[in-house]
């Protein structure tokens, strides 16, 4: 079993949608959790940590279930701009900084 | 100016040769990185430092070596090139603090193809 699993996709969905990915990880000591977003061709870059008591950022809500070991995101008003691979990552242990990262799921917005 | 930055971009070479990928930063961050990235399988760790002189193996770490020159320098080398090897590759960054949730800065990444 892979350490941290998400669905590929591609989920294609039209401007305005709401849109919902999960991932799951294996390690239940895992510490932090995030998502990443990487454009094509791009370097990933840090779309937002993911905190026990679930957080919100705009139109993005990331959220924990410890028990279940797995993490969500949630987009709302999709927008074109949106469109991207967006990569679950878990640090297995505190203070150390050794993620990992799911091989991503892949968001299509059309107009 | 980027402040995580990677040369070359882009390298085509042919198996057996010696490659070096570069990294530099200007963020002041202490922690440093490398990752491959090819399809279907996600980023994966080849090396990291915590400090100049501080060389750690990450998960695939066979066939490459790395050199922390300075702080703000971290290079991989492919002693020698096989086509298996043949994606791209990403520098990182990160300072060390005591929380758990610190943010790890990427290069824009160096595409290599073995021949």
């Amino acid at each position: 079993r892979k350490e941290v699993e998400q669905d590929p996709g591609p989920f294609n969905v039209p401007e305005g949608a709401t849109v919902a990915f999960n991932c799951t990880y294996s390690n239940s000591a895992s510490q932090s959790f995030f998502w990443y977003r990487q454009d094509c061709r791009k370097e990933p870059k840090l779309l937002m940590s993911v905190y026990s008591s679930g957080n919100e950022d705009g139109r993005f809500t990331a959220q924990l279930n410890r028990a279940s070991q797995y993490i969500s995101l949630l987009i709302r008003d999709s927008k074109l701009s949106d469109s991207a691979t967006y990569l679950c990552v878990v640090n297995p242990r505190a203070g150390f900084q050794k993620l990992v990262f799911g091989t991503g799921t892949r968001l299509l917005v059309s107009p | 100016d980027a402040d995580v930055t990677q040369t070359p971009r882009n390298r085509i070479t042919k198996t057996g040769k010696r490659i070096m990928l570069e990294c530099s930063q200007t963020k002041g961050h202490d922690r440093m990185y490398w990752y491959r990235q090819d399809p279907g399988l996600g980023l994966r760790l080849i090396y990291y430092s915590f400090d100049v002189k501080d060389i750690n193996k990450g998960e695939i770490s066979d066939g490459y070596s790395v050199s922390r020159q300075a702080q703000a320098k971290f290079s991989l080398s492919l002693e020698s090139a096989i086509p298996n090897q043949t994606a791209l590759y990403f520098c990182a960054t990160s300072v060390t603090t005591g929380g758990a949730h610190n943010e790890q800065f990427f290069g824009p990444g160096t595409r290599l193809t073995v021949l």
